[in-house]
């Protein structure tokens, strides 16, 4: 059964920190992973990654997987209130999308 | 372009009832997805869907059944309607795998059984 950790299930941080969330899986036939923002409604695309080692980057996000050690991570440098929502890490196997537990970051002033 | 589109948005249901959630998608996308999200918590795969006329389950299909006659419809049947079936419901589609597999989310519809 496929299987999707991620870690910590929720933080509170102070605006300006830098956040690091993680995501460890177990999947056979391995697509890809990707990662989702969720604020008061449905989720909404951040990353897909295939390759270990290339770093996906948008603004102040950051995004990196480890193919070898079944996991990536999430970066959030200089948080904003804005950043507050849930964070759901999916990996790919054909054609399912299997879901994480998410992590709530609760970005405080 | 209204992208994924699920009615209703809010539904009550007494214990035992029967109804059904729309979904529908105007991309053109051949895979659809049925997720259900329990308060604090990820999102669990209830049936998806590859193409018209092809379904397969998921995590948590039990109580639920689903129909794919059209590439753009995708409704999620409940019978019998429990309380551990109070949810938000999100159905989501896909164009396809590899770099076509980001997935389009409907807006959610919450489910309440009393």
């Amino acid at each position: 059964e496929d299987k999707v950790v991620q870690s910590p299930l929720s933080l509170v941080v102070h605006e300006g920190d830098t956040v690091t969330l993680n995501c460890s899986y177990e999947v056979t036939n391995f697509r890809s992973l990707l990662w989702y923002k969720q604020e008061k409604k449905a989720p909404t695309f951040l990353f897909m990654l295939t390759s270990s080692g290339i770093e996906k980057k948008s603004g102040r996000l950051s995004s990196i997987l480890d193919k070898k050690e079944l996991f990536s991570i999430l970066n959030i440098t200089a948080t904003q209130t804005g950043d507050s929502a849930i964070y759901l890490c999916a990996v790919r196997r054909g054609s399912r999308l299997t879901f994480g537990e998410g992590t709530q970051l609760t970005v405080n002033p | 372009n209204a992208g994924v589109t699920q009615t209703p948005k809010f539904r009550i249901l007494k214990i035992g009832q029967s109804m059904t959630l729309q979904c529908a998608q105007d991309m053109n996308h051949n895979y659809m997805y049925w997720y259900r999200q329990d308060p604090g918590m990820g999102l669990k795969l209830i049936y998806y869907s590859v193409g018209a006329g092809i379904t397969d389950k998921g995590e948590v299909p039990n109580g639920y059944n689903v129909s794919r006659s059209t590439t753009e419809d995708f409704p999620l049947r409940l019978e019998l309607a429990a309380p551990s079936q109070t949810s938000v419901y999100f159905c989501a589609s896909s164009l396809g795998q590899g770099v076509a597999n980001v997935l389009t989310f409907g807006a959610g519809s919450r489910l309440t059984v009393l």
